[in-house]
């Protein structure tokens, strides 16, 4: 089954611990992407992929960290997590043709609470 | 900086009834506008979507309306039904750099009573 899956779906942390959320996709997607899900401000893009090892800033990095280290996995650091953090986080991916990017594909989301 | 404006927040309809959803941009070099459907504790999934050199576009009882002059496209669902309760998202996207960034509304929650 095309997927992507995120871990952990639900976790509660305190302020400054380091935590990493996985993302791995099973659709050969050269194209990754995290986002926040905030009450009102819809879905905000944090960093994507193109491919691996390219990466590049959304409109919210600040705080997050990412890697492509190979194609199916981008994981998301939060190296010092803080309350401004709390969120629900999507990661998604989708083919690129052409470098025009299609139809992305969601993971289920990680709902983070930073206490 | 909120590029594209979703509204309304929420929507309650009757069974049957038709819902529409509206979104309204102001970058001129957005070039594609999809909508994703996201049901409780689930992520966004493609539901249909827009290029600008058509006015509308239709599939089954959903329907994009895209008026490129005034900049706002809007979502129609026909014959409402309560399997359609879900957050709405519009979106748009655009080149940047060597990329393409698909910005999305703030998302609408609609409600369809049986």
């Amino acid at each position: 089954e095309a997927q992507v899956t995120q871990n952990p779906r639900y976790l509660i942390t305190v302020t400054g611990k380091k935590l990493t959320v996985t993302c791995s996709q099973n659709m050969n997607h050269e194209y990754m992407s995290w986002y926040r899900q905030d009450p009102g401000l819809g879905l905000r893009q944090i960093y994507y992929s193109m491919n691996v090892e390219v990466t590049d800033k959304g409109d919210v990095p600040e705080g997050y960290k990412v890697s492509r280290k190979e194609k199916r996995n981008f994981p998301l650091i939060l190296e010092s997590p803080s309350p401004n953090q709390t969120s629900l986080y999507f990661c998604a991916s989708c083919r690129l043709m052409g470098g025009v990017t299609g139809e992305l594909f969601f993971g289920e989301g990680s709902r983070l609470t930073v206490l | 900086q909120q590029q594209v404006k979703q509204s309304p927040q929420s929507l309650i309809v009757q069974k049957g009834g038709i819902s529409i959803i509206n979104c309204a941009y102001e970058n001129t070099a957005f070039d594609y506008f999809p909508w994703y459907q996201q049901f409780p504790g689930k992520g966004p999934a493609l539901l249909i979507a827009i290029r600008p050199d058509v006015s509308e576009k239709k599939e089954g009882r959903f329907t994009i309306s895209f008026n490129k002059s005034a900049k706002q496209f809007s979502l129609h669902i026909m014959d409402s039904q309560p399997g359609d309760s879900a957050t709405y998202f519009c979106a748009a996207q655009r080149r940047r750099g060597s990329a393409r960034q698909l910005t999305f509304g703030s998302g609408t929650q609609l409600t369809v009573l049986p």
